[in-house]
């Protein structure tokens, strides 16, 4: 069956450094994949998506990477901030649904 | 900027009652969207909803559950039976669906907590 995966359940890392999350598929192909923030309480928010045919896509501090032989999509916060704290989720799937990981909760300590 | 938006915030039950939670997509949305997260875990789809019927479920959403866009604006989800498992957040969400709807991020409402006693 299709799985999405995100690999650590919690990371903390220190102000300014850049955070790296992880988020892995398996048993499909996904033609995009969407990373969400969600804060205690909260529902996801939208962040950035990334297209199989693209290799990396950014906005501002964020970055995430795409790649298909590793199966793997990568999502980057630098100089990470407190306010950079929350759960992270990947997701894919279609117009009829979205399929999300179980998130990666990211603290960054001042 | 528009949002999903969702009533109660709160809602606790009796084990056994029937539940309507609702959810009032942006305005010019097409596509429509019920999640759960229980406590602790991820958030799992449960269907999406389009041109008034049933787009697509998960196995979660079996006869006990219900969905219906009463009116021009609500989109409300109906619990029938409710057991103690019930008890999770709820989000509903929405995308424009027009021109490559596929791809298109998701709006999600900042959820329903379903409390079942």
């Amino acid at each position: 069956s299709q799985k999405i995966e995100q690999n650590s359940e919690a990371l903390n890392i220190q102000e300014g450094k850049t955070a790296t999350l992880t988020c892995n598929y398996t048993n499909y192909s996904p033609a995009y994949l969407q990373w969400y923030r969600q804060d205690p309480g909260r529902g996801p928010v939208f962040l950035l998506l990334i297209r199989e045919n693209e290799k990396e896509k950014r906005k501002e501090r964020l970055k995430v990477t795409f790649d298909t032989t590793l199966k793997q999509s990568l999502f980057h916060i630098t100089a990470s901030q407190p306010a950079d704290s929350a759960t992270y989720l990947c997701a894919s799937g279609s117009a009829r649904q979205l399929t999300f990981g179980s998130g990666t909760q990211l603290t960054v300590l001042p | 900027e528009p949002e999903v938006t969702q009533t109660p915030s709160h809602q606790v039950t009796q084990m056994g009652q029937e539940v309507i939670l609702r959810c009032v997509p942006i305005s010019n949305h097409l596509y429509f969207y019920w999640y759960r997260q229980i406590l602790g875990q991820k958030v799992e789809f449960l269907v999406s909803f389009y041109n008034n019927e049933i787009s697509e479920k998960s196995e979660i959403f079996d006869d006990q559950f219900s969905v219906e866009r009463p009116d021009g604006s609500n989109f409300t989800l109906k619990i029938r039976s409710t057991k103690l498992e019930d008890s999770a957040m709820y989000f509903c969400a929405s995308i424009r669906g027009t021109g490559g709807q596929s791809n298109q991020p998701q709006h999600f409402g900042d959820g329903t907590r379903l409390s079942i006693l």
